[in-house]
């Protein structure tokens, strides 16, 4: 039982460049979340999802995109990757129906030159 | 006003000491609230929810004021191991159940 997973661990990219950040879980939760969390920042919810095939927008919506095509993998992209997107990215799952912990994946340091 | 704040620190205690830290919320309807801790470099882990009542787990004790809308944490006896960040969330903000984070209170245990 892994709970939740993130590949990659660490990613450089170069401004224009596009990748996609895998999240998984293997305990059956209905919500997941993508987080960014930058120095003095806290965490920012990215996009998140209640479901199979449902996303929504979160606080820092703007230049990602998500998808949630199976219940355990929620996929983060970047299309054109810019400097200001360089952070740590944490994936979290919930079980949903206010059981109210999130468990949160070891996260994915991304930095964009 | 941000809607969860925290005081981020660090706050510097030699072990065995005392501390408490406070957060507040600007939202007087929100339900639930939870303290994470975030180790360096690591990913947020559930410390303790926090309950009308108040609860305590083992030398920490979460207390919520509605009234005055805080959320505080105390840890007695502190260890070397408590030397990390600790994440104030708050739930049920803005007719939505999603957690709003705050930024993180800072606490340095040192010998």
């Amino acid at each position: 039982n892994a709970g939740v997973t993130q590949t990659p661990k660490f990613r450089v990219l170069k401004t224009g460049q596009s990748m996609t950040l895998l999240c998984a879980q293997d305990m059956n939760h209905e919500y997941m979340y993508w987080y960014r969390q930058d120095p003095g920042m806290g965490l920012r919810l990215i996009h998140y999802s209640v479901g199979e095939g449902t996303t929504a927008k979160g606080e820092v919506p703007d230049g990602y995109n998500v998808s949630r095509l199976k219940k355990q993998n929620f996929l983060l992209g970047l299309e054109s990757a810019a400097p200001s997107q360089t952070s740590v990215y944490f994936c979290a799952a919930e079980a949903g129906n206010k059981r109210e912990t999130q468990y949160f994946g070891p996260g994915t340091r991304l930095l964009v030159l | 006003r941000k809607e969860v704040e925290q005081d981020p620190g660090p706050f510097n205690v030699p072990e065995g000491a005392t501390v408490a830290f406070n957060c507040t919320y600007s939202n007087s309807a929100s339900q639930s609230f939870f303290w994470y801790r975030q180790d360096c470099r690591k990913e947020p882990k559930l410390l303790m929810s926090v309950y009308s009542s108040g609860n305590e787990d083992g030398r920490f004790t979460a207390q919520l004021n509605r009234a005055s809308q805080y959320i505080s944490l105390l840890i007695r006896d502190s260890k070397l191991s408590d030397s990390a960040t600790y994440l104030c969330v708050v739930r049920g903000s803005g007719g939505s159940y999603i957690p709003t984070f705050g930024r993180g209170t800072s606490l340095i245990v040192h010998p």
